[in-house]
């Protein structure tokens, strides 16, 4: 079956640098998407790897390692503003997303 | 403004009424695509529509149905609610259906069904 699976939630403090991991399983492999959604928002997009490596992208980070099914994403000098949910989606061979439940991101002063 | 529109933004409705709920895009977008969003779970896909014309049935289907006469709008139908439908509706559409295709959403849809 197909499988995306997450931290429920995480708990940071404001300016420090937090890790969300992911692992996934899909039926084919096109891609892992990574989302933010503040709470009562529509989803955003931030972060798309295909291949293994690091994605750099302002004080996000995304990182994908096929052969292992993992990812993180890296959240850089955080900001009371991050405060969000952040949804890990792997793209399969159908070229739909499976979506992971999120992982809620509480930041602290 | 370029972007998707949904209405309503939440409905309450009476098991076994029908309701349509509406999704609109003005970006030309060729992909569209109906979630639902449940707590403790995942986007959930209902419906997809890889391009004006055709669609799709999704991971969570029963219930509900979809139509897609023209490029812009892609109207999700409820034909007699229950109230485990009762969540988040999500519309999203892409440039193109395949790999590596940005996914933009629109506001949402909160729906109670009693």
């Amino acid at each position: 079956g197909q499988n995306i699976d997450q931290p429920t939630e995480m708990t940071a403090t404001e300016g420090a640098i937090v890790q969300i991991n992911c692992t996934y399983q899909t039926s084919g492999f096109n891609g892992l998407f990574w989302y933010q959604q503040h709470a009562g928002e529509a989803p955003t997009f931030l972060s798309y790897n295909v291949l293994d490596g690091l994605e750099e992208k302002g004080r996000f980070s995304s990182f994908l390692s096929r052969s292992k099914g993992y990812s993180y994403l890296l959240l850089k000098e955080l900001q009371m503003k991050d405060s969000a949910s952040y949804l890990c989606a792997g793209m399969d061979s159908n070229y739909q997303l499976i979506w992971g439940a999120g992982t809620k991101l509480i930041i602290k002063p | 403004i370029a972007g998707i529109t949904q209405a309503p933004t939440s409905q309450i409705l009476a098991a076994g009424r029908r309701m349509t709920l509406r999704c609109t895009q003005d970006m030309r977008h060729n992909a569209m695509y109906w979630y639902r969003q449940d707590l403790g779970l995942g986007l959930r896909l209902i419906h997809y529509s890889n391009t004006a014309g055709t669609t799709g049935k999704g991971e969570v289907p029963d219930g509900y149905s979809v139509s897609r006469a023209n490029t812009d709008d892609f109207p999700l139908t409820l034909a007699s609610a229950v109230p485990s439908q009762t969540s988040v509706y999500f519309c999203a559409s892409s440039d193109k259906a395949g790999a590596y295709n940005e996914q933009f959403f629109g506001p949402g849809t909160r729906l109670t069904v009693l």
